[in-house]
This record gives C-alpha cells, sequence and structure tokens, in this order.
C-alpha cells in the first residue's frame, strides 16, 4: 500500500523567512496530493493541493511542486507570520483507493 | 453552512464501557472516515464508508465498530475490547474516490478514566 514519509518533524523559523517541508510516497499510481493545517484542538484544514498533472501550485503564501519521477513534493510557505504556526500534514491518493494516506506531520513554529 | 460536526468535543470512559462518537455531515458527501490521532503522530484510518450500509475496516480498526444508516451520520463506537482508546478521533467526508479532498470534524478527545 503506499507509505508517506514527512520531513522534518519539527521546523522552527523567524517571523518573515520562508519554511518548506518535503514529502516522498511510494505508489507511482497516486494522483491527489493535499497538504493540511491543523491548530492544536481542532481537526486539519486544507490549505492547498495539486494533482499529478501539474508540477506547480501556488495559493498566495503557498506554493506546493510535485515531482512524479522522484515521488515527492514540497510545500513552501512564504513570508511566514505566527498564525501560520501548526501541524501541518501531507498526503497522498490514488484514484481506484479508498482512503488518503497522510504523512506523520511537521510542527511549525514561527517566531515573532 | 455546510460542514462536518463531531459530538461532543470531550469524552470520558470508564474501564469497560462503550462510548460512541458522533458524525454527522451536510456536505452530500458519499464517503466518510473515521481517523485516530495520537500525540505527536500522524492519522491512522479506523473505519471509512463509500456509501449508505456499507463501510470497510482500516488500519487499526480492531476495538471499533460503526454504522452507516444514514448518508448524513457515521458514528463510531469504542468498544471495551479497545484497550488503549485514549486519543484524538476525527471524522471526515469527501465527494468519494478520486482526486477530491477530506473535509474534518473538529474531532473528539476521548480519555479513558
Amino acid at each position: 500500500g503506499e507509505n508517506v514519509e514527512q520531513h522534518p518533524s519539527t521546523l522552527s523559523v523567524q517571523e518573515g523567512d520562508s519554511a518548506v517541508i518535503k514529502c516522498t510516497y511510494s505508489d507511482s499510481a497516486s494522483n491527489y496530493f493535499p497538504w493540511y493545517k491543523q491548530e492544536l484542538g481542532k481537526g486539519p484544514q486544507l490549505i492547498i493541493d495539486i494533482r499529478s498533472n501539474v508540477g506547480e501550485k501556488k495559493d498566495q503564501r503557498f506554493a506546493v511542486t510535485l515531482n512524479k519521477t522522484a515521488k515527492h513534493f514540497s510545500l513552501h510557505i512564504t513570508e511566514t507570520q505566527p498564525e501560520d504556526s501548526a501541524v501541518y500534514f501531507c498526503a497522498a491518493r490514488k484514484n481506484n483507493n479508498n482512503d488518503m494516506r497522510f504523512g506523520a506531520g511537521t510542527r511549525l513554529t514561527v517566531k515573532p | 453552512d455546510g460542514g462536518i460536526t463531531q459530538s461532543p468535543k470531550y469524552l470520558f470512559r470508564k474501564e469497560g464501557q462503550n462510548v460512541t462518537l458522533s458524525c454527522e455531515q451536510n456536505l452530500n458527501h458519499d464517503a466518510m472516515y473515521w481517523y485516530r490521532q495520537d500525540p505527536g503522530q500522524g492519522l491512522r484510518l479506523i473505519y471509512y464508508s463509500q456509501i449508505v450500509n456499507d463501510f470497510q475496516k482500516g488500519d487499526i480498526a480492531e476495538g471499533y465498530s460503526v454504522s452507516r444508516e444514514k448518508k448524513e451520520s457515521f458514528p463510531l463506537t469504542v468498544t471495551s475490547a479497545q484497550k488503549n482508546p485514549t486519543a484524538f478521533y476525527l471524522c471526515a467526508s469527501s465527494m468519494g474516490q478520486g482526486t477530491s479532498s477530506y473535509t474534518f470534524g473538529s474531532g473528539t478527545r476521548l480519555t479513558v478514566v
């Protein structure tokens, strides 16, 4: 089955700096890669996603890149703000699969 | 507003008790899922359901049971057979298979006392 690995497990940056979180997946048939943000005591919220027919997608300060050959994808956050502090999860899914596989999460801390 | 609602937010269970966690969605989503989250860990799939009256075991189904009698509802029962039930439980829904994202509820924190 699909296996998703996520790095780093913790990340601390200064406000205004960029943050990058990386994930790898094992199943080459996976074709949908969302990123979720989870604040303390809440459920994960979708922040950006990418499908396998594109290599990059941007939404304001968030961007995701996908390398299908290497089977890895990354989340880039620019101009980080203290409210970006949360746990971020990557995930992978394929068309004929009934569930999404999640990475273990990255705890991002943005220091003011 | 459309969304997915989990209740209660906090739940305490005594040893040997069964407890049921509620999950309701008004998004008209076909598929619903239950995940368990332990501190500092990712999400592990307990059960999922693609359509009414059908559900499948996930990776850690032992000690749990579900039902899907209505499209909008997917309750999870944590039975006494689950030896370590203290965790944060998340319910999610999606349009179904394919490249669709999940919408998550706000979670239920279950503690054994």
